[in-house]
């Protein structure tokens, strides 16, 4: 089993519309992040949480906002979607000690927003 | 934020060493110096990190010269499998936002 799950993998919706990605994690890790990935770009920081208690914003956080239910689930969520939010998500994990900047992605969420 | 510079793509054969070169000249005290993997429509994978001088993994080699405004990433004997695109990031994750994916470099492994 994947150490890192993202639902759905595939989400196409209207202008407007409210989605929620979900990641969960195996790994016991305390740390998640979102990230997006335009076509021929590197991937960009949208929110990240270093605990349960703890959610701070990334390099984009306009237009998203996340929930850490547990350990081991982050959620994103686009209140009203809009097409340039048509983008590859990835979730990731760390558990903020050795190696310091190692994440384990999982495998995304392609999105488009029509 | 420490910005890179990395060339957009790279060509090599298979069984060949490929050198990877990634400029950062304004890497802060505290930063450390990361390589990423990404396959299409994957996240990417940790490949190595480094600090100063030389890393050495199963995978790769990170070269970090004194300075440390630049390194090198070192995939030796490549195959079709290595044709991926490899990022270097520069920071320390322990303050999130510090963290950044530039556009990478695209290596084409040919046989």
């Amino acid at each position: 089993d994947a150490d890192v799950t993202q639902t759905p993998r595939n989400r196409i919706t209207k202008t407007g519309k409210r989605i929620m990605l979900e990641c969960s994690q195996t790994k016991g890790h305390d740390r998640m992040y979102w990230y997006r990935q335009d076509p021929g770009l590197g991937l960009r920081l949208i929110y990240y949480s270093f605990d349960v208690k703890d959610i701070n914003k990334g390099e984009i956080s306009d237009g998203y906002s996340v929930s850490r239910q547990a350990q081991a689930k982050f959620s994103l969520s686009l209140e009203s979607a809009i097409p340039n939010q048509t983008a590859l998500y990835f979730c990731a994990t760390s558990d903020g000690s050795g190696t310091y900047n190692e994440q384990f992605f999982g495998p995304g969420t392609r999105l488009t927003v029509l | 934020l420490a910005k890179t510079t990395q060339p957009i793509s790279m060509d090599s054969y298979e069984g060949q060493e490929v050198n990877i070169t990634c400029s950062h000249n304004n890497i802060a005290t505290n930063d450390y110096i990361t390589w990423y993997q990404q396959f299409p429509s994957q996240g990417p994978r940790f490949i190595i990190q480094g600090y100063k001088t030389k890393v050495t993994n199963e995978v790769a080699s990170l070269f970090i010269p004194a300075d440390r405004k630049s390194s090198t990433l070192s995939l030796p004997r490549v195959s079709l499998s290595d044709t991926a695109v490899y990022y270097c990031l520069v920071g320390l994750m322990e303050y999130g936002n510090k963290l950044v994916f530039g556009a990478g470099t695209i290596l084409r492994v040919k046989s």
